[in-house]
């Protein structure tokens, strides 16, 4: 069946990029996503891809997507106190009717 | 503020009860999401709404049960309630439901089954 998967943790120093990956197994995906929840707070879409894209890049975030290794990445740039959070990955079908699978969420940590 | 709300905010109950949780969407937006977040499972996509019509499902157990309204507010109802039940609950709106739409979440029910 169709899986997401991340690792759990990330540590980072402040200052420094943050690369978290995420690999699906869908590959009919066409949505591919990333999300973000700070502690008691719902899920922030951070940024979304197409399948027919390898990059794209908005300030600070840079997704990378290997559709042929189904590997997908988020890269933070200059890493801020203000990124700690759990970060989720997620994917979509095209069809409007198919369900949203999330991986578990990696947990970013900044250490000063 | 994602201009989705979320009642209640907080709900304990006992097992076997049943609860209905409340979510209004973002003024316009016509589909509606459903999603358990809990610490054993993960987030999982429970169903989705648009315009009043069932449009996709996910892991929803068949104790479990939705329905959107005509004022395009979404309730979510949980039956025979069980421990492995206690999760947070999100409610998302999105404008017409596709994909590459941006889902707009609310803040959550968190609910405590003892």
């Amino acid at each position: 069946g169709e899986d997401v998967e991340q690792s759990l943790f990330l540590s980072v120093r402040e200052g420094d990029s943050s690369v978290i990956n995420c690999t699906y197994t869908d590959s009919s995906s066409t949505y591919l996503y990333w999300y973000k929840q700070e502690p008691g707070a719902g899920l922030q879409l951070l940024t979304y891809i197409f399948s027919n894209m390898d990059m794209k890049q908005d300030q600070r975030l840079t997704v990378l997507l290997n559709k042929k290794d189904k590997h997908l990445s988020l890269r933070i740039a200059d890493t801020q106190t203000g990124d700690s959070a759990i970060y989720f990955c997620a994917e979509k079908g095209y069809s409007s009717a198919s369900k949203i699978i999330f991986g578990s969420g990696t947990r970013l940590s900044i250490r000063p | 503020d994602s201009g989705v709300t979320q009642t209640p905010k907080h709900l304990i109950t006992a097992t076997g009860q049943r609860v209905t949780l409340r979510c209004s969407p973002r003024s316009g937006d016509l589909s509606v999401y459903w999603y358990q977040q809990s610490l054993d499972q993960g987030l999982q996509f429970l169903i989705q709404y648009y315009n009043g019509e069932e449009r996709a499902k996910g892991n929803i157990l068949e104790r479990f049960s939705a329905q959107q309204f005509p004022d395009l507010h979404s309730e979510l109802n949980l039956s025979s309630l069980e421990l492995g039940d206690s999760a947070l609950y999100f409610c998302a709106s999105s404008a017409t439901g596709q994909g590459k739409e941006t889902q707009y979440f609310g803040p959550g029910t968190r609910l405590l089954v003892l």
